[in-house]
């Protein structure tokens, strides 16, 4: 699987849209991009994915450059229940099989 | 639908003791996840069961780790002796087996289920 990039910590203001890059520069043909985030004390979640498409659904919205080399995931309006580590994370498509291999993530903090 | 269940939610053991963790998956996901987390990284894969049989186990230390899903449902984690790097939270995910990408029928379909984790201290 591709390895990904993506910076240690973000701040971003209640209400404000949150940003969240992620470099992917090695991604293969048939590899997807997943989101994942984790908040404290819980179990990552599964928030969107996309192959190059940009996607959108209850959660967030994903836009992939047209070289797939990186991606935004953005939160429109951002509470204080969306501060969480953020995964981005490339794998081979199908859930069953396939593993999640997870790097340090991007700590969001959404301020008051 | 309920999610994945695991228990004890806490647990502290001195080192060289032993400790289990137990763990329940979705209804009828065939295919469940162990994951290390150390605090302040990400999670790492320890097995992969495919119903009850493993799929890659390669990064279980086999020293001390072992897992087992007798009847391809709930699964038992078991570390003996326990050491103070084993300190860590334990979590375990589940996903159907056959998942393709071609329908995009809910998000909640193409994702992993974690449980909330076991965290395990050893001092």
């Amino acid at each position: 699987d591709a390895k990904t990039t993506q910076p240690p910590s973000m701040d971003c203001a209640e209400g404000r849209a949150a940003n969240l890059p992620c470099n992917h520069s090695t991604i293969s043909g048939n590899e997807y991009v997943y989101w994942y985030r984790q908040i404290h004390s819980q179990g990552p979640q599964y928030i969107i994915h996309g192959l190059k498409n940009n996607e959108t659904n209850e959660m967030a919205s994903l836009i992939i450059t047209e070289d797939r080399k990186s991606s935004t995931l953005i939160l429109p309006h951002a509470t204080l229940r969306d501060t969480a580590v953020y995964y981005c994370i490339v794998k081979l498509a199908g859930a069953g099989s396939y593993q999640l291999t997870f790097g340090k993530g991007t700590k969001l903090s959404v301020i008051p | 639908e309920a999610g994945v269940a695991q228990s004890p939610r806490y647990k502290i053991i001195e080192k060289r003791q032993s400790v289990a963790f137990w763990c329940n998956p979705i209804s009828g996901h065939a295919t469940l996840y162990w994951y290390q987390q150390i605090l302040g990284q990400g999670p790492k894969l320890l097995i992969q069961f495919q119903n009850n049989g493993v799929v890659d186990d390669s990064q279980l230390p086999k020293d001390r780790f072992s897992a087992e899903r007798l009847k391809g449902v709930d699964s038992t984690l078991k570390i003996q002796p326990a050491k103070l790097e084993d300190s860590a939270v334990y979590l375990c995910a589940s996903t159907p087996v056959g998942i393709g990408t071609g329908s995009r029928q809910g998000s909640k379909a193409y994702g992993y289920t974690f449980g909330s984790g076991t965290r395990l201290t050893v001092v």
